[in-house]
Order: structure tokens, then sequence, then C-alpha cells
């Protein structure tokens, strides 16, 4: 089947500009994760979603940054006023998260990124 | 943000030759995951490991979790060409029951065939 996908693959925008990066997760996939990688550098969180709703979005890093996933499918990475320091490759995974991550198995699958070049 | 303490950065080996990375971490993690990533693409997981003490094997590739909870290896053995790219650790499961993944920097593996 599909994996996750992502869109735009590449997004160049300018300095101060809003920008929108598209996750498409795995078909029913409960819980969905935007990491942002830098260059030399591993995926760091930004926020995970379970179903519908933010259950964890302490890795934003600041109000420029806002996600959403309205129907509990697609989300969407939006961030305002782009600095040249948000310039990276922004990852999503998703999972089928079960009750309780003792059982294990709950493997997270990547999407091939979107690489964000602010000028 | 968190990251995981990974060794060595990079990596340069013949072919046939058998690799070794680790990753420490001040805070314990429930579960260790060691991933792989290729040029243009994301992280691919290769091994999951659930219990202190785990040793766990998939092909060539050995993996173990400290006893601790506060560690994990990957060996690789008898590499080949096509084990090249990035290897990341990553922590799942603390505290608080986040089910973010922190990761390690990365180990870049390049094999000289």
């Amino acid at each position: 089947g599909a994996g996750v996908s992502q869109t735009p693959s590449n997004k160049v925008t300018e300095k101060g500009k809003y920008v929108e990066l598209r996750c498409d997760p795995i078909s029913g996939h409960t819980a969905l994760y935007w990491y942002r990688q830098s260059l030399g550098q591993g995926p760091e969180f930004l926020i995970y979603f379970q179903g519908t709703g933010a259950a964890d979005d302490s890795g934003l890093p600041n109000d420029r940054f806002f996600a959403v996933r309205p129907e509990g499918s697609v989300s969407t990475l939006k961030i305002q006023r782009t600095e040249r320091g948000d310039s990276a490759v922004y990852l999503c995974a998703s999972s089928l998260l079960r009750q309780s991550t003792s059982l294990g198995g709950d493997e997270q699958f990547f999407g091939p990124g979107t690489r964000l070049t602010v000028l | 943000g968190q990251q995981l303490n990974q060794s060595p950065q990079s990596m340069f080996i013949q072919e046939g030759e058998d690799v070794s990375m680790n990753c420490t971490s001040s805070s314990i993690f429930n579960t260790w995951l060691w991933y792989k990533q290729d040029p243009g693409e994301g992280p691919v997981l290769l091994i999951a490991l659930y219990k202190a003490g785990e040793l766990t094997s998939n092909g060539r590739l050995t993996a173990q979790f400290g006893i601790t909870r506060k560690d994990s290896f990957l060996n690789i053995s008898a590499s080949i060409p096509s084990d090249v790219g990035i290897y990341f650790c990553a922590g799942h499961g603390t505290q608080g029951g986040s089910e973010k993944l922190v990761f390690g920097k990365g180990t870049k593996l390049t094999v000289n065939p």
C-alpha cells in the first residue's frame, strides 16, 4: 500500500512569507507526527496528533509554527513570517497507535520530507 | 531540543568489515530504535528494542538495549556497499507519556568496495 506522502517535495520562499506543508499519512493510522531535520542533525520533534487533536506540541519552536489535522487524516504544517533559520527538511510520520505502548510495535513510518529553503 | 549522544559521527570502512555504533542518553527510554536514512528519503526502521538487556538481530544487523535503559548499540556484520547511509538511534517512551521520538545526530557510514 501507499506510504506517507508529503507535498511539496521542495519549497523555496522568501523571508517573511507564509508557507504550508502537507502530509498524507498511511490510511488508517491514527497518530501523525511532524519532525524537523537540519543539515547534519537528527530529526527533532515538533508536534504529534492523536486523531484530530494535538497530543503534544511541545516541540514547536515558537508561535509562528502551527499544525492542523481537521479530519484526523491529512495534516498541514503552517509557518508564518518565515525566517532563514526555518530552512530544513520537514518530515512527517504516521503510526497505528495502540492504547498501550508497552505492547511495542507502534512503528512510526516516515515520509520523504519537504525541503524548505528560506532565502 | 533534546538529542541523544551518538558515536562515531562518521565511519569509512572496507566492504566486508564489521561496524559498531552506539548511543547514550541521560534519560531513560522504554524503547530504543535504530533507523537508516538514505539521501532524499525519510528514516526507515531497522530494529526496535523493547526490554532492557534485549539483544535483537535482523539479518546482518544486531542491536542491544542497555540494561540501564540509557544506551544502545548497533552492529553491522560483513558490510556491503548498500549499507551506505546515515544511521540514527532514537529513544521512545519517557516519563510524561509522549509518543515523540528523540533522535541522535547520526552516524554516516561509507563503505568502500
